[in-house]
């Protein structure tokens, strides 16, 4: 079974560029039987997805975000990240990172246990 | 984007009783629509996916169904731990999106 956890700076001030990357376990990130997503919540609120990233490096992000926002992969890692630049404290969330089965019903399988990132000078 | 609208956002149960979660998808997105429970400081699990297939390891008493546009959750004799909050996502077009969430409580 597929592991993820999300690790990164708890804290970042605004207009800084708020950086996590999701180690994964399990399994390898290049095996083709998935996708890998991150989606954000903010407190009390909530699921925004903010984009995904194949394998091959391909992505496609949520156009509220598109400007801010670049996912990329270190297969030799098992690691995807995710930068979100120019934040605010709209910003402030908890992030998640997901992998999606390449199964044709694009479902959100197994999540990270989600890290808070507060925008906050 | 496809808008995702959940009904009722809250609901009081009681242990034992049938509880429906209902989700509206502004266009149709035929049967890709995906439900999740999530608690209290954990991230959300899968419930239900392409309308009515169950998870594995996910209780029978978990149920979905529909397509197109009108979509139902029903959890068929309550039970202590499915007290949370409940989403529908479609996963038909990007951007993906979720339901605002209902959240069910004890009565």
């Amino acid at each position: 079974q597929v592991q993820l956890q999300e690790s990164g700076p708890g804290l970042v001030k605004p207009s800084q560029t708020l950086s996590l990357t999701c180690t994964v376990s399990g399994g390898s990130i290049s095996s083709g039987s998935y996708y890998w997503s991150w989606i954000r919540q903010p407190a009390g609120k909530g699921l925004e997805w903010i984009g995904r990233i194949y394998t091959s490096g391909s992505t496609n992000y949520n156009a509220s975000l598109k400007s801010r926002v670049t996912i990329s992969i270190d297969t030799s890692k098992n690691q995807f990240s995710l930068k979100l630049s120019s934040v605010t404290a709209a910003d402030t969330a908890v992030y998640y990172c997901a992998s999606v089965s390449r199964d044709g019903y694009n479902k959100f399988d197994y999540w990270g246990q989600g890290t808070l990132v507060t925008v906050s000078s | 984007d496809i808008q995702m609208t959940q009904s009722p956002s809250s609901l009081s149960a009681s242990v034992g009783d049938r509880v429906t979660i209902t989700c509206r998808a502004s266009q149709s997105i035929s049967t890709y629509l995906n439900w999740y429970q999530q608690k209290p400081g954990k991230a959300p699990k899968l419930l239900i996916y392409a309308a009515s297939s169950l998870q594995s390891g996910v209780p029978s008493r978990f149920s979905g169904s529909g397509s197109g546009t009108d979509f139902t959750l029903t959890i068929s004799s309550l039970q202590p731990e499915d007290f949370a909050t409940y989403y529908c996502q479609q996963s038909y077009s990007t951007p993906r999106t979720f339901g605002q969430g209902t959240k069910l409580e004890i009565k």
